[in-house]
């Protein structure tokens, strides 16, 4: 158990509708990130929050938007979903490991949401 | 050019057998780490090992070692004594960027290693 979770862990929905992810990330990790892992483009980095603000964008559609709020849990938010928007979505929460030559993150998984858009 | 680079789709190794999963990268950043993860057929991402671009001496947690090579921009996941459980997606990825709440993490697509008994 990483110490992320995240809800639902499944969520089957029509096309055209919006959903809302839930993360909360570990205690004491300031970072989120999501991640959506199709079959046809692999683990695909969407976003990235730290304390609140918005750090990072990867390939992150316009109908997807992410926030973090005071708490520091994560929601991710898609709308008019797609048939193709069907995967499985990872939040990752990370701590800083102080060593030589600067600080550096790993990055713990929660279990992912699968999305099914039918 | 792509980041991250795994070029084996599939794996097979005997049980008790040391197996290499290759993994090749691309950066111009001097600050990088290099992480590998275990994607079971459950679905969750579980970390195994990290590598800073500083660091001297090979990352090894318990049976996983990474062979770091610097100058050849290689960083593959050694499993000594591989188990049945150890039959999964193996993701090589890399963070680059500064810390202090800014990274941008590129995952390689993965490769499947079945373990034979």
């Amino acid at each position: 158990d990483s110490g992320v979770t995240q809800t639902p862990k499944h969520l089957i929905t029509a096309t055209g509708q919006r959903v809302t992810l839930r993360c909360s990330p570990r205690s004491g990790d300031l970072s989120v990130y999501w991640y959506q892992q199709s079959l046809d483009q692999g683990l695909q980095f969407l976003i990235q929050y730290y304390n609140g603000e918005e750090r990072a964008k990867g390939n992150i559609l316009e109908r997807f938007s992410a926030q973090q709020f005071p708490d520091l849990h994560s929601e991710l938010n898609l709308s008019s979903l797609e048939l193709g928007d069907s995967a499985l979505y990872f939040c990752a929460s990370s701590v800083p490991l102080l060593v030589s030559g600067g600080a550096q993150e790993t990055q713990y998984f929660g279990p992912g949401t699968r999305l099914l858009v039918l | 050019a792509q980041k991250i680079t795994q070029t084996q789709p599939g794996m097979f190794v005997q049980e008790k057998e040391a197996v290499t999963l290759d993994c090749t990268y691309d950066t111009s950043d001097p600050s990088y780490g290099l992480f590998w993860y275990k994607q079971p057929s459950s679905g969750e991402m579980i970390f195994l090992i990290y590598q800073g671009s500083y660091d001297q001496q090979n990352a090894t947690e318990g049976r996983y070692s990474l062979n770091f090579q610097k100058a050849r921009k290689s960083a593959n996941l050694v499993i000594s004594a591989s188990q049945l459980g150890d039959s999964a997606m193996y993701f090589c990825a890399m963070r680059e960027g500064l810390s202090g709440g800014y990274q941008k993490v590129t995952f390689g697509i993965g490769t499947k290693l079945q373990v034979i008994p």
